[in-house]
């Protein structure tokens, strides 16, 4: 699977939008980009994932660039609960199951 | 979203004891399923691949005999920490594949070998 680069840490002040970067430069055609984000202590939560074409949910969108060689996770209206490590991570989901997880980014979002 | 648990949340146990760790998808049925650890302040990192009716794949490096996974049924994977060590402490996370696209996560098993 494609590595990814995601800053080491970014802050957001309430009620703003969240953009969190990331950078899959080797994706491949059948690979889809995947976001998860771990809050402190419990396990990582599913957000949001697509192959090239941008992607909606109630908890963000997501933003492929034509190249597909990045990303951007949006939070609409980040709240303190956002805060949390986001990792994205790029797979094939016809082949190897596991997910690969990096660094991921530092979100802080301030009152 | 789908809904992954593991048991016990916490435990603490003394050192070469063994420790067992359930993990259920609870409203799905997955053939495949994911052992990961975690030490503080590091990303998590996959120990094996558990898929139900056979044997795990354990990932480089993991010791098969000390982490026994056990995938019996197409909701329930189990690890066995044997002989736990201090070093052994960690916090374990579990996942679960549906449909062979997205994977859900437990919310973790922290383990303290005294």
């Amino acid at each position: 699977d494609a590595k990814t680069t995601q800053p080491t840490s970014m802050d957001c002040a309430e009620g703003r939008a969240a953009n969190l970067p990331c950078n899959h430069s080797t994706i491949s055609g059948n690979e889809y980009v995947y976001w998860y984000r771990q809050i402190h202590s419990q396990g990582p939560q599913y957000i949001i994932h697509g192959l090239k074409n941008n992607e909606t949910n109630e908890m963000a969108s997501l933003i492929i660039t034509e190249d597909r060689k990045s990303s951007t996770l949006i939070l609409p209206h980040a709240t303190l609960r956002d805060t949390a490590v986001y990792y994205c991570i790029v797979r094939d989901p016809q082949g190897a199951q596991k997910l690969v997880f990096g660094q991921g980014t530092r979100l802080t979002i301030n009152p | 979203g789908a809904v992954v648990s593991q048991h016990p949340s916490w435990v603490i146990c003394k050192s070469g004891t063994s420790v067992k760790i359930e993990c259920r998808s609870l409203d799905f049925q997955a053939t495949t399923m994911f052992w990961y650890r975690q030490f503080p302040k590091q990303s998590l990192m996959l120990m094996a691949t558990s898929n139900e009716g056979s044997k795990a794949t354990y990932e480089q490096g993991v010791e098969k005999d000390k982490f026994l996974i056990n995938h019996a049924s197409l909701t329930l994977s189990t690890l066995t920490v044997t002989s736990a060590h201090p070093e052994d402490s960690s916090f374990y996370i579990c996942s679960a594949i549906r449909r062979s696209e997205t994977q859900y996560f437990g919310p973790g098993t922290r383990l303290l070998v005294l």
